[in-house]
């Protein structure tokens, strides 16, 4: 089946520091993904969608200036953490549609856990 | 808003036991509804689904019921094996054409020999 992948899959940072998290579809093509995250015992809750060659549109109360995201190419999504800090400490999760509508299959990536000190 | 309620784990079984893990959800319209599961170290994947009232999804042994008097989309399986062990996610999509998922918060499930 389709596959996506996330890297990295763990990174720790220190506080004020910016990272950067990969979303690959890597045997189809997406035009938009998705991107969660997942606090200990939590929902994953989206945060935004990502759209190639389009701004990202982010869910109420998420920062965009604080999670950059950029879907430069049909097969990759980035997630960018800006100036991190502990309370940012959290698993990202990224998915992508294969089409279809509500009824087609969402592949989601491995997720990547970020913890910032 | 849109919502799901999960049983709330950690739940440990014995192989071949009876497993049941509870699903509700609040949602305006008619949602298609969703078990995903994701094992140690993998992506969540779609385990089954349900897009109408009194569906049956099934997949790998595992059977949920779409229940529209109840909000209910419970998950059952006969006879776990230990490669059951997983967090398994209930979920649902209310709209039509967004994909937007809504997820439940997962419940750990052990099986043991």
């Amino acid at each position: 089946g389709a596959v996506v992948s996330q890297h990295p899959s763990r990174v720790i940072c220190k506080s004020g520091t910016s990272v950067k998290i990969e979303c690959r579809s890597l045997d189809f093509q997406a035009t938009t993904m998705f991107w969660y995250r997942q606090f200990p015992k939590q929902s994953l809750m989206l945060m935004a969608t990502s759209n190639e060659g389009s701004k990202a549109t982010y869910e109420q109360g998420v920062e965009k200036d604080k999670f950059l995201i950029n879907h430069a190419s049909l097969t990759l999504s980035t997630l960018t953490v800006t100036s991190a800090h502990p309370e940012d400490s959290s698993f990202y999760i990224c998915s992508a549609p294969t089409g279809g509508g509500p009824d087609g299959e969402l592949f989601f990536g491995e997720g990547s856990r970020l913890t910032v000190l | 808003g849109d919502s799901v309620t999960q049983m709330e784990g950690p739940v440990t079984l014995s192989e071949e036991a009876f497993l049941t893990i509870n699903c509700t959800y609040t949602a305006t319209g008619y949602p298609s509804l969703f078990w995903y599961v994701q094992y140690p170290g993998e992506g969540l994947q779609l385990l089954l689904k349900a897009t109408k009232a009194d569906d049956k999804g099934s997949n790998k042994g595992f059977e949920a019921t779409y229940r529209k008097e109840t909000t209910s989309f419970h998950l059952e399986k006969g006879s776990v094996q230990v490669s059951d062990s997983a967090v398994y996610f209930c979920a649902l999509i209310s709209n039509f054409g967004n994909e937007k998922l809504t997820f439940g918060t997962g419940t750990r499930l052990t099986i043991i020999p």
